[in-house]
């Protein structure tokens, strides 16, 4: 079974500063998928960001980025220029690879994030 | 294109009471799951279906029931529900054909308090 960890329940940024969110995750799957999703007080869960374990490249999407250690098994989100409307909820989730394991995301617990204007 | 619709979105219920979660897709998706939501949890996985006609249990499936008759419709039902189900439900739906492939895309979920 895989488990995800965020260990950091809260954290708070200035807006238009950079903030780190961590992700650990224990699996024995080779290939598998990592994401981040946000969910804002309106409670959509809204992804953020998506890198799959065989492309060593960190996705980037806009301000945020990642840092995908997979030997460390590690999953970090980087926010640049934090923005008031990034205030939220943000998830780390994993999907092994394969058919049938599409329905099946395991997440972390959750991290609250306060970007102070 | 309305993505996944989830109804109600919010319901009080008794304990002892029966209902059913609705959920929809109309983007052609094989691939649909529930999700429960805890505070400090994150969200745990329900039941999930492969496609029509099949559906498998997840992480918590107690205290629940789903069918998948169609491609489009997913529904969760709570046979007695029980104040330990009080929680925010998610549907979600993915596909691995389609464009997007491996995202699931959520519905705005159902607010549930059992008393």
């Amino acid at each position: 079974a895989q488990t995800v960890t965020q260990s950091q329940p809260e954290m708070s940024v200035q807006e238009a500063e950079t903030v780190t969110l961590s992700c650990t995750y224990d699996t024995s799957e080779n290939n598998y998928y990592l994401f981040w999703y946000k969910q804002p007080p309106s409670r959509q869960m809204i992804l953020v960001i998506r890198q799959e374990a065989y492309k060593q490249q960190n996705a980037t999407e806009n301000r945020f980025s990642v840092n995908f250690q997979k030997a460390a098994k590690s999953f970090s989100l980087k926010i640049s220029d934090s923005q008031l409307g990034d205030t939220a909820m943000y998830f780390c989730a994993f999907m092994k690879h394969g058919t049938g394991a599409n329905s099946k995301l395991t997440f972390g617990k959750g991290i609250t994030l306060s970007v102070r204007p | 294109n309305a993505g996944v619709t989830q109804t109600p979105k919010f319901q009080v219920l008794k304990t002892g009471q029966s209902m059913t979660l609705q959920c929809a897709q109309d983007m052609n998706h094989e691939y649909m799951s529930w999700y429960r939501q805890d505070p400090g949890m994150g969200l745990r996985l329900i039941h999930y279906s492969v496609g029509a006609g099949i559906t498998d249990q997840g992480e918590v499936p107690n205290g629940y029931n789903v069918s998948r008759s169609t491609t489009e419709d997913f529904p969760l039902r709570l046979l007695s529900a029980a104040p330990s189900q009080t929680s925010v439900y998610f549907c979600a739906s993915s596909s691995d054909r389609l464009a997007g492939a491996n995202v699931l895309t959520f519905g705005a979920g159902s607010r549930l308090t059992v008393l």
